[in-house]
């Protein structure tokens, strides 16, 4: 059965911390997302990745690092923590045709 | 500039009522249209994948269509349940992009009341 599945579900970080968010899929899908989700707004891409090794700026990189050391897991790394950051994170994966698209449950940040 | 625009916002109907969701997209050239629902706090589910010029797609209650010289789209809600409440979202993906870029509408806010 495809699945991508996130960990943590939710954490609460501090201002200046290091948080690790991690998505492993299950889906041999080459293309890997992370997203944020803020209240109102639509899901906005940070990072994305279509191989393993490789990781390419989104739209709202600033403040965030990604990781894709395998074809089945990409992080996403905020190395300084900051308020603004809190919020809902989604990891999705998608094949190369665009036939599928999978997404996680999301992580729920907190930056207190 | 938003290239995924949904409307209305926020509906609210009875247990039993029909409705109807908009999406109207700007994204250009156009893939696949895939429309989600989002129960709240949960991740995004598929509910239907429109591709060709003027598809229509049906999943049990659910069923859309997709106008795409007009670059439009509806989802229809028959006999809606409790359990509908959610938000729905649709994504278009962007076949000009090496990458199948994923662009996103804000979502309609679906509630269902007895």
């Amino acid at each position: 059965e495809a699945a991508v599945t996130q960990s943590p579900r939710s954490k609460v970080a501090v201002t200046g911390g290091k948080v690790t968010l991690s998505c492993h899929q299950t889906n041999n899908h080459d293309y890997m997302y992370w997203y944020r989700q803020d209240t109102g707004h639509g899901l906005r891409l940070i990072h994305y990745s279509y191989v393993a090794d490789s990781t390419e700026k989104g739209d709202i990189p600033d403040g965030y690092k990604a990781s894709r050391p395998s074809q089945e897991n990409f992080s996403l790394i905020l190395e300084l923590a900051s308020l603004s950051q809190t919020a809902v994170y989604f990891c999705a994966s998608k094949d190369s045709a665009n036939t599928e698209v999978f997404f996680g449950k999301g992580t729920r940040l907190t930056v207190v | 500039k938003t290239q995924v625009e949904q409307s209305p916002q926020s509906l609210v109907v009875r247990q039993g009522e029909n409705c109807v969701l908009q999406c109207n997209y700007s994204v250009t050239p156009d893939n696949h249209l895939r429309w989600f629902k989002q129960d709240t706090g949960k991740g995004l589910v598929s509910l239907t994948v429109l591709v060709h010029e003027n598809d229509k797609t049906s999943n049990g209650r659910y069923s859309a269509t997709l106008d795409k010289d007009a670059k439009h789209s509806t989802l229809h809600i028959t006999a809606t349940l409790l359990d509908d409440t959610a938000t729905y979202i649709c994504v278009v993906v962007d076949r000009g992009s090496a990458l199948g870029r994923l662009h996103f509408g804000a979502g309609t806010q679906l509630i269902v009341i007895p």
